[in-house]
């Protein structure tokens, strides 16, 4: 029982790095997501994905690139990381969009200095 | 203007006693849907309870139960018989339209603690 796995879970990148966010999921799930958490706040929407090859941006898009060539993977990419990015990112996966719920990663604590 | 509102940052109750942790929302759409999620110290999101806006009865699982006043727009989750493993973060969250709304709206969150 996998469900969604992310990787690393933690990181410290210096400014001006770039990393990508690994995201996996093994439920065979259509639509994929990435959000952020900052400190106590709740989450936002970054960018999500309704298929492969079929992405989108979120509610916070900006510095952040996604890909989704499998049904299975979706990776965030940061380029140039800035302090602004220091949060915890989140991707889920849903089998439908609307009224049903989503299955989380265990998140990524991302540290920009 | 907040579309979620979480108005309790903490709450502090007694084992087994009953909980309940408010989650009041904003919308002018009619078809929406409410979710409670919990964070437990470990990080993970754990989908606990829905309800849709068009749902007659208020959504059940287990302990959780959800208390949804549409006329008051508040979607408060009650939990029953509190266990010292329901200490985590709370989050209400919405989506709302239809199914190609794909964004789920979150609240700041509940911080609660179960004391023994």
């Amino acid at each position: 029982n996998a469900g969604v796995t992310q990787t690393p879970k933690f990181r410290i990148l210096k400014i001006g790095q770039s990393m990508t966010l690994q995201c996996t999921q093994d439920m065979n799930h259509n639509y994929m997501y990435w959000y952020r958490q900052d400190p106590g706040m709740g989450l936002k929407l970054i960018y999500y994905s309704v298929g492969a090859g079929i992405t989108d941006k979120g509610e916070v898009p900006n510095g952040y690139n996604v890909s989704r060539s499998t049904t299975e993977d979706f990776p965030l990419r940061l380029e140039l990381a800035a302090p602004s990015q220091t949060s915890v990112y989140f991707c889920a996966s849903s089998y439908q969009t609307g009224y049903t719920e989503a299955f989380f990663g265990q998140g990524t604590r991302l540290t920009v200095v | 203007a907040q579309k979620i509102t979480q108005t309790q940052p903490g709450m502090f109750v007694q084992e087994k006693e009953a909980v309940t942790l408010d989650c009041t929302y904003d919308t002018s759409d009619p078809s929406y849907g409410l979710f409670w999620y919990k964070q437990p110290s470990s990080g993970e999101m754990i989908f606990l309870i829905y309800q849709g806006s068009y749902d007659q009865q208020n959504a059940t699982e287990g302990r959780y139960s959800l208390n949804f006043q549409k006329a008051r727009k508040s979607a408060n989750l009650v939990i029953s018989a509190s266990q010292l493993g329901d200490s985590a973060m709370y989050f209400c969250a919405m989506r709302e339209g239809g199914e190609s709304n794909y964004q789920l709206i979150w609240g700041a969150g509940t911080k609660l603690i179960i004391k023994p």
